[in-house]
């Protein structure tokens, strides 16, 4: 059982570079989420899916965008990386609004 | 030893003595808990939790308490070993919506051999 699995693990990109990030559950959770890790602050959410086919803002969603085109699946994508988008990148999935929430290894993200 | 974690965000401990680390919470309606563990390089991995009916609950060498009258969580570690070296930060439910959980910025716990 591999849990919440995040791919790839590292990137550098330029100013203006676009990517995407990848999280798979094989957990059959509805909800996933997009969190960001940066020095001295708590998780901070990005976006966050709550079944196939929606999305939602979080708290930081600005610069971001998602998609949840198959149940175990939610992409995170950066259309022009800029270097206040330096930081770890943490996707998680939960059962339900009041469960434990799981998180993948993260993905640290640099742009120059 | 014992750590607040937005005052004192490191706490070093002896290996095989018990560690506490404390969370103050915001929201009095706040119903859920969670404890995370987030060794460096790696993602948050879940320790224990605790609904607001309990005042305590216990794991394999971790305890929870909950002070819900002045808004505190500890997470009490027994026997601290060098592999619980780690930020450990807690996490509060509020609301019944799907973005309802909020985490501290965490405690650094090092474990002196």
């Amino acid at each position: 059982n591999a849990g919440v699995t995040q791919t790839p693990k590292f990137r550098v990109l330029k100013t203006g570079q676009s990517m995407t990030l990848l999280c798979a559950q094989d957990m059959n959770h509805e909800y996933m989420y997009w969190y960001r890790q940066d020095p001295g602050m708590g998780l901070r959410l990005i976006h966050y899916s709550v079944g196939e086919g929606t999305t939602a803002k979080g708290e930081v969603p600005d610069g971001y965008n998602v998609s949840r085109l198959k149940k175990q699946n939610f992409l995170l994508g950066l259309e022009s990386a800029a270097p206040s988008q330096t930081s770890v990148y943490f996707c998680a999935s939960r059962w339900g609004p009041k469960n434990i929430q799981y998180f993948g290894a993260g993905t640290r993200l640099s742009v120059l | 030893g014992e750590s607040v974690g937005l005052h004192l965000p490191t706490l070093s401990v002896q290996e095989g003595d018990n560690s506490i680390i404390n969370c103050a919470y915001s929201n009095s309606a706040s119903d859920y808990f969670i404890w995370y563990k987030q060794e460096s390089g790696k993602g948050p991995q879940f320790i224990i939790d605790i609904r607001s009916n309990m005042d305590k609950r216990q794991g394999q060498r971790v305890t929870v308490l909950l002070n819900k009258t002045v808004k505190h969580l500890s997470l009490q570690i027994a026997a601290t070993q060098p592999g619980d070296s780690a930020v450990y930060f807690c996490a509060e439910n509020k609301g019944t919506g799907a973005n309802n959980l909020f985490f501290g910025t965490g405690t650094r716990l090092t474990v002196i051999p």
